[in-house]
């Protein structure tokens, strides 16, 4: 049971370069998210995805992009990485993004990115 | 604005003793309330939901409240052991996604 699978896991780049973070689910759920999480902040929500097809900006969208590939895959990028991106991300999924359903999500184990 | 909060100070706890967690909420109103453990360096991990038409919610040794009068959930560790030792966050959900706030960490000391 792989669940949810992210790479890279670690990642270093100079300010300026650009990078895609690949997410994939093996559970067939309909919704996929990318939080990051950072010291004294939380888990905060850049991108999300209600279902394959879809996509919509979370709390913190700027310098970033989706794409929801197919239903298991939703990638993240950064077009030309800053250091305020210096973080670790983490993708999800959930069955469904309504009410109905558990409304659980299955974290995948993070990609830590430094921006130097 | 919308708000989740948690202490952000740890909570120290002999083992065996209940851990009690709070989270409270302003401008949500919440069709339901999810806890969540995460432990260094991996991924949250989900362990109970609670709707906003439930009182209380159990599994095993896991408590959870919640009260939309006072727009808060208690989360409750009973009997509790060092491998309880994590950090637990509160998420709400609303508009199609979960919010989550900062975390509060258990250390559960032998």
């Amino acid at each position: 049971n792989a669940g949810v699978t992210q790479t890279p896991k670690f990642q270093v780049l100079k300010t300026g370069q650009s990078m895609t973070l690949q997410c994939a689910q093996d559970m067939n759920h309909n919704s996929m998210y990318w939080y990051r999480q950072d010291p004294g902040m939380g888990l905060r929500l850049i991108y999300y995805s209600a279902s394959e097809g879809t996509t919509d900006k979370g709390e913190v969208p700027n310098g970033y992009n989706v794409s929801r590939l197919n239903k298991r895959e939703f990638s993240l990028r950064l077009e030309s990485a800053a250091p305020s991106q210096t973080s670790v991300y983490f993708c999800a999924s959930s069955l469904l993004a309504g009410g109905s359903g558990t409304g659980e999500l299955f974290f995948g184990e993070g990609s830590r990115l430094t921006v130097l | 604005s919308q708000k989740i909060e948690q202490n952000s100070e740890a909570l120290n706890i002999q083992e065996g003793k209940t851990a009690t967690l709070t989270c409270n909420y302003t401008n949500y109103s919440p069709a339901y309330l999810q806890w969540y453990r995460q432990d260094p360096g991996r991924g949250p991990v989900f362990l109970l939901l609670i709707r906003e038409n439930e009182k209380e919610k159990r599994k095993e040794r896991l408590k959870v409240t919640f009260d939309t009068t006072l727009k808060q959930s208690l989360f409750h560790i009973t009997a509790s052991q060092p491998a309880d030792s994590a950090t637990y966050l509160c998420a709400l959900y609303g508009n199609n996604r979960l919010a989550f706030g900062k975390g509060n960490q258990v250390v559960v000391i032998p």
